[in-house]
């Protein structure tokens, strides 16, 4: 198994600025992935990142807005950028190991 | 990936069997079944995966039609700390460029003590 930790667990942010959240994994997985969960509502998936290649994103998701950092095969930074209100959610870093996929904590962030 | 359909929600009795389920009627053969709960506030959990067989773990049964186009997970003996957002997915094999998760809307179990 894999245990994943995120910093920071959560944050209240104002409009307009960046946050940038990491995501540590205690074993080296060539798969990361981050997600977001809007409230009351089901995990969206943003990005995937492997390292050593740049991170591929989903539909409706660009790299301006969240720009992906995959340095290392334990850690992986999600920044969200230029944040609105529309940006308050939960964001979960996950990594495959084996059959299955294992998620952090999340982080919560507030956008004011 | 096959799109997954579940009720949104589901009461069990404590202590009873919770039996959840899931359509999946433009599933592919080379497509797993897959199931993961989200307890409130937390990440989700891996539960229990299968293809073709039923499978049963620690944590559940999942039982998969003979046709595979729907699938009921099993919880045996329901408690207070299993209520959570139970999601069903899909997917092609368990390596490669189609690991990613998609994630449905899910059923949301309560458990009445």
């Amino acid at each position: 198994s894999a245990v994943i930790s995120q910093k920071p667990s959560r944050d209240i942010c104002q409009r307009g600025t960046s946050l940038t959240i990491q995501c540590q994994v205690d074993s080296q997985v060539t798969m990361m992935f981050w997600y977001r969960q809007q409230p009351g509502q089901s995990l969206t998936l943003i990005a995937t990142a492997n390292q050593g290649s740049e991170a591929t994103y989903e539909s409706g998701f660009v790299i301006d807005k969240f720009p992906i950092s995959r340095p290392n095969l334990t850690f992986s930074t999600l920044t969200v950028s230029n944040m609105s209100p529309e940006d308050s959610s939960i964001y979960l870093c996950s990594v495959k190991g084996g059959t299955e996929q294992y998620f952090g904590p999340g982080t919560r962030l507030t956008v004011t | 990936d096959a799109k997954t359909t579940q009720p949104p929600s589901m009461d069990c009795a404590e202590g009873r069997a919770a039996n959840l389920p899931c359509n999946h009627s433009t599933i592919s053969g080379n497509e797993y079944v897959y199931w993961y709960r989200q307890i409130h506030s937390q990440g989700p959990q891996y539960i229990i995966h299968g293809l073709k067989n039923n499978e049963t773990n620690e944590m559940a049964s999942l039982i998969i039609t003979e046709d595979r186009k729907s699938s009921t997970l099993i919880l045996p003996h329901a408690t207070l700390r299993d209520t959570a957002v139970y999601y069903c997915i899909v997917r092609v094999g368990t390596s490669g460029a189609t690991n990613k998760l998609i994630f449905g809307t899910g059923t949301l179990l309560a458990v009445q003590p």
